[in-house]
């Protein structure tokens, strides 16, 4: 079993649409927790930390589920922007450990 | 967060040749990560370097494919040695943010094996 699960989509939705995307993690001692995205060709930027009483960032509301051992992110109203690779992190003892991603590509 | 320059951007090598990657802080860091993501994959830690000790390699990697030198607190090298088209990846490096909890990440270097 991979340490963090993503469902690699791709997700394909219309400009405006409401996205869910889902991660689970199997060490149940890690310690925090975050949403990454990287664009195509580019390095992969921190977008947002994940907490157990959620936290939203205009958009985008990213939640953990320490017991069930998920996380995840919605985005609202979506933009062409948003498309590239989402990516689940996870801390394990002060190293990353990265899902697989989940594609994205909002369409006009 | 911290400003992270790799070089080179890209390269192209022939097999059995090695080449050496540089990452350049703008800042003082304690420690650097280096990565690898192959194609249609997602990112692996190969190592962690820290200043003034040996770099700590993960399963899977060892130093003498991926020597690692950390000479000073804000550059470091990361070399693919006796190199095969399976090396053929983007390796990036990064540093922790201030919180050490995430990390931030360099540009990348592009690498094709032929």
């Amino acid at each position: 079993r991979k340490e963090v699960e993503q469902d690699p989509g791709p997700f394909n939705v219309p400009e405006g649409a409401t996205v869910a995307f889902n991660c689970t993690y199997s060490n149940s001692a890690s310690q925090s927790f975050f949403w990454y995205r990287q664009d195509c060709r580019k390095e992969p930027k921190l977008l947002m930390s994940v907490y157990s009483s959620g936290n939203e960032d205009g958009r985008f509301t990213a939640q953990l589920n320490r017991a069930s051992q998920y996380i995840s992110l919605l985005i609202r109203d979506s933009k062409l922007s948003d498309s590239a690779t989402y990516l689940c992190v996870v801390n394990e003892g002060g190293k990353l450990i990265f899902g697989q991603g989940t594609e994205l590509s909002v369409k006009p | 967060s911290a400003v992270i320059s790799q070089k080179p951007s890209r390269d192209i090598c022939q097999r059995g040749t090695s080449l050496t990657i540089q990452c350049q802080v703008d800042s003082q860091v304690t420690m650097m990560f280096w990565y690898r993501q192959q194609p249609g994959q997602s990112l692996t830690l190969i190592a962690t370097a820290n200043q003034g000790s040996e770099a700590t390699y993960e399963s899977g990697f060892v130093i003498d494919k991926f020597p690692i030198s950390r000479p000073n607190l804000t550059f470091s090298t990361l070399t693919v040695s006796n190199m095969s088209p399976e090396d053929s990846s983007i390796y990036l490096c990064s540093v922790e943010d201030s919180t050490h909890e995430t990390q931030y990440f360099g540009p990348g270097t592009r690498l094709l094996v032929l």
